[in-house]
C-alpha cells in the first residue's frame, strides 16, 4: 500500500536550535518526494522537491535529504525562528494513469519557543 | 508573484443542501486539483482536472461531488447535498502541468455542515 509516515508527530524546540523531521514512505514506483511548510488554517507551500537521484538539497535554512534505498528523507532545519513553527509535511507523487495525485503524511507539528 | 486564491474562506451550511466551492487558479497553470483536510487529520487527494474533464479523481470523490471550470479563471467543487462529515478544509492548487511541477496551493475554504 502507498503510504507516507511521519515522525516525530510533534515537536517543541527553542529559537536558534536545529532540529531534524523524519518521513518514510512506501509509495511505489517513486520519482520525487516533496516538503511542504503549512502554517495553521493556511494551505501547504512547497520547501522542496528531491528527485530520487538527489541526496541532499537546501533552501535557506532547511536541508532536505533522502535516501531512495531506505526510503527515508529528513527535514533539517537549523537556526530555528519562530516563524518556523508550523506543520511540516512529507508529500510523496503516486503516479496513476500518466497523472500524479499527492499522498501526504500526517505532518510534523513544530513549536518553536522563544 | 501570482497565488492561488479561494472563496468564500469559511461557509456554514446545513447538511443535504448544497454548496460551492470556487477557486481561481494561477493564470498559466493547465492542471487543477481538489484537495480536502478533516481536522486534525491528513490532506487527502479528492480530483485532479485536465482539458476540461477529470483526470484523476479517489475514492472520496463520489458522485455528490462534481468540478467546473465555468470559464476561463474559475475552478468550482459542487457538493450536491452535504453531509456532516464533510465538514473540513478544501484547498484547491494548480500547476503548470501534471509531472513534477510543483503544486500551488490556496488558502482552502473552511466548510462546516451543521
Amino acid at each position: 500500500k502507498n503510504q507516507v509516515e511521519q515522525s516525530p508527530q510533534s515537536l517543541i524546540i527553542l529559537e536558534g536550535k536545529n532540529c531534524t523531521l523524519q518521513c518514510n514512505y512506501t509509495v511505489s514506483p517513486f520519482s520525487n518526494l516533496r516538503w511542504y511548510k503549512q502554517d495553521t488554517g493556511r494551505g501547504p507551500v512547497s520547501l522542496t522537491i528531491m528527485t530520487f537521484s538527489e541526496n541532499t538539497k537546501s533552501n535557506g535554512r532547511y536541508t532536505a535529504t533522502l535516501d531512495a534505498d531506505t526510503k527515508q528523507s529528513s527535514l533539517h532545519i537549523t537556526a530555528s525562528q519562530l516563524s518556523d513553527s508550523a506543520s511540516y509535511i512529507c508529500v510523496v507523487p503516486y503516479f496513476s494513469g500518466g497523472y500524479n495525485k499527492l499522498i501526504f503524511g500526517a505532518g510534523t507539528r513544530l513549536a518553536v519557543h522563544p | 508573484e501570482p497565488e492561488v486564491t479561494q472563496t468564500p474562506s469559511h461557509q456554514v451550511t446545513q447538511m443535504g443542501q448544497e454548496v460551492i466551492l470556487r477557486c481561481v487558479p494561477i493564470s498559466n497553470h493547465l492542471y487543477f486539483y481538489w484537495y480536502r483536510q478533516i481536522l486534525g487529520q491528513k490532506v487527502e487527494f479528492l480530483v485532479s482536472f485536465y482539458n476540461n474533464e477529470i483526470s484523476e479523481k479517489s475514492e472520496i470523490f463520489d458522485d455528490q461531488f462534481s468540478v467546473e471550470r465555468p470559464d476561463g479563471s474559475n475552478f468550482t467543487l459542487k457538493i450536491r447535498s452535504t453531509k456532516l462529515e464533510d465538514s473540513a478544509m478544501y484547498f484547491c492548487a494548480s500547476s503548470v502541468s501534471g509531472g513534477m511541477e510543483t503544486q500551488y496551493f490556496g488558502p482552502g475554504t473552511r466548510l462546516l455542515v451543521l
